[in-house]
């Protein structure tokens, strides 16, 4: 059965730097998102993304934050100078487009230090 | 504003016995509604939707939910609990009628499930 795959499962950084988060979702998925779940709290949208252009973002996609499409089969997040407060579990989907079914990957956590 | 509640953040159940995982929603416009599993290790796995029609859906792994627009609930339910279905479950509710959207989670109920 096809599934969205994330890597790496666990990413360590230190607070400043710059990281990217990878995801190749299911092949003729044509809807991309990204979500995160802060330890305890409730998963929480973040942007979703459609015919290369971001589609819709939360208030937590601030400028610090930006998604690209490199090619045909990932979808990056990519954050440019890490906080603390963005220590998280992040989840990559994708949809088809039909009825906003949408399929998670297993997460990627983040740890600021 | 779009809100889901699961009210209950860990239960636990012995092998064999009856479950239920309560939802209630605040959405503005008709919902689709979702209940999604994650095992340790694991992604978000999809369980079921509710999108229109029959009210009853079933899902996989003998689970099934009702949905109940006059208490604005979607609760999960299954007969027969195996120790598999250890896990975490999340409620999740997105705009009806659109192929694309945010969801809102819920903050997940943890299922124990005792031998």
């Amino acid at each position: 059965e096809p599934e969205v795959t994330q890597t790496p499962s666990h990413q360590v950084t230190q607070m400043g730097q710059e990281v990217i988060l990878r995801c190749v979702p299911i092949s003729n998925h044509l809807y991309f998102y990204w979500y995160r779940q802060i330890l305890g709290q409730k998963v929480e949208f973040l942007v979703s993304f459609y015919n290369n252009e971001i589609s819709e973002k939360s208030e937590i996609f601030d400028d610090q934050f930006s998604v690209e499409r490199p090619d045909g089969s990932n979808f990056t997040l990519k954050i440019r100078s890490t906080k603390l407060e963005d220590s998280a579990m992040y989840f990559c989907a994708s949809s088809p487009g039909q009825g906003n079914i949408q399929y998670f990957g297993a997460g990627t956590r983040l740890s600021v230090l | 504003a779009q809100s889901v509640t699961q009210p209950d953040i860990h239960i636990t159940v012995s092998e064999g016995a009856s479950l239920e995982l309560r939802c209630n929603y605040s959405y503005g416009a008709t919902p689709y509604l979702f209940w999604y599993v994650q095992s340790p290790g694991q992604g978000l796995q999809l369980l079921l939707k509710y999108f229109s029609g029959d009210t009853l859906v079933q899902g996989i792994k003998g689970f099934e939910a009702e949905f109940k627009r006059s208490q604005s609930s979607f609760n999960l339910r299954k007969p027969s609990v195996h120790w598999s279905d250890a896990a975490e479950y999340f409620c999740a509710v997105g705009k009806g009628g659109s192929t694309l959207g945010r969801l809102y989670f819920g903050r997940g109920t943890q299922l124990t499930v005792w031998p």
